[in-house]
């Protein structure tokens, strides 16, 4: 089982739309929490960290629920800039970050 | 805003010649990673250092790849000989605390091309 799971998509959304992600993570050790965002071919960059009780960023909700040890990204009112793949990544419980593969989301007009 | 620098960002290189990447974490950030990430896949932990020490390794070819961060400071891996399965974009990262507990900060990358 790998450490950290997500599902690989794509999920190919209107504009407008509200998609959800969900993250598994193997470690209940682990400590903390994050979102990147990673378009093609460049570097990933912090979208926002996951907090127990939860982040909210404009457009951006992330929940943890420790107890079935899985994160989740909530995007409303998706627009098409949103289109990249956002990687679930998870720390603490194995003294470094282990990131999952992404899923990948594609908004079309 | 500080930045995590790497350089080159593209590097061409023949099989079985030697090959080094370098990067300068953003300044006062004691936790330094080198990701490698394969098209279509998440970056894998390479190497990990607090300070000048390898806290992690665990995932490194040591066969051929080496690493180091003499000065705790700027850091360098090398890969020595190359081959075709080493192509891929290879990532630095950096972050204050150590353990994973704080989001790492990631350089442009270096995008390897093994021939």
């Amino acid at each position: 089982r790998k450490e950290v799971e997500q599902d690989p998509g794509p999920f190919n959304v209107p504009e407008g739309a509200t998609v959800a992600f969900n993250c598994t993570y193997s470690n209940s050790a682990s400590q903390s929490f994050f979102w990147y965002r990673q378009d093609c071919r460049k570097e990933p960059k912090l979208l926002m960290s996951v907090y127990s009780s939860g982040n909210e960023d404009g457009r951006f909700t992330a929940q943890l629920n420790r107890a079935s040890q899985y994160i989740s990204l909530l995007i409303r009112d998706s627009k098409l800039s949103d289109s990249a793949t956002y990687l679930c990544v998870v720390g603490g419980g194995y003294n470094k970050l282990i990131f999952g593969a992404g899923t990948r989301l594609a908004v079309h007009p | 805003e500080a930045e995590v620098a790497q350089s080159p960002r593209y590097k061409i290189t023949e099989k079985s010649q030697a090959v080094a990447f370098w990067c300068d974490p953003i300044s006062g950030h004691a936790t330094l990673y080198w990701y490698r990430q394969i098209l279509g896949q998440g970056p894998e932990l390479l190497v990990q250092f607090q300070d000048e020490s390898v806290v992690d390794d665990s995932q490194l070819p040591k066969d051929r790849f080496s690493a180091e961060r003499l000065k705790g400071v700027d850091s360098t891996l090398k890969i020595q000989p190359a081959e075709l399965g080493d192509s891929a974009m290879y990532l630095c990262a950096s972050s204050l605390d150590p353990g994973g507990n704080t989001e790492a900060f990631f350089g442009q990358g270096t995008r390897l091309t093994v021939v």
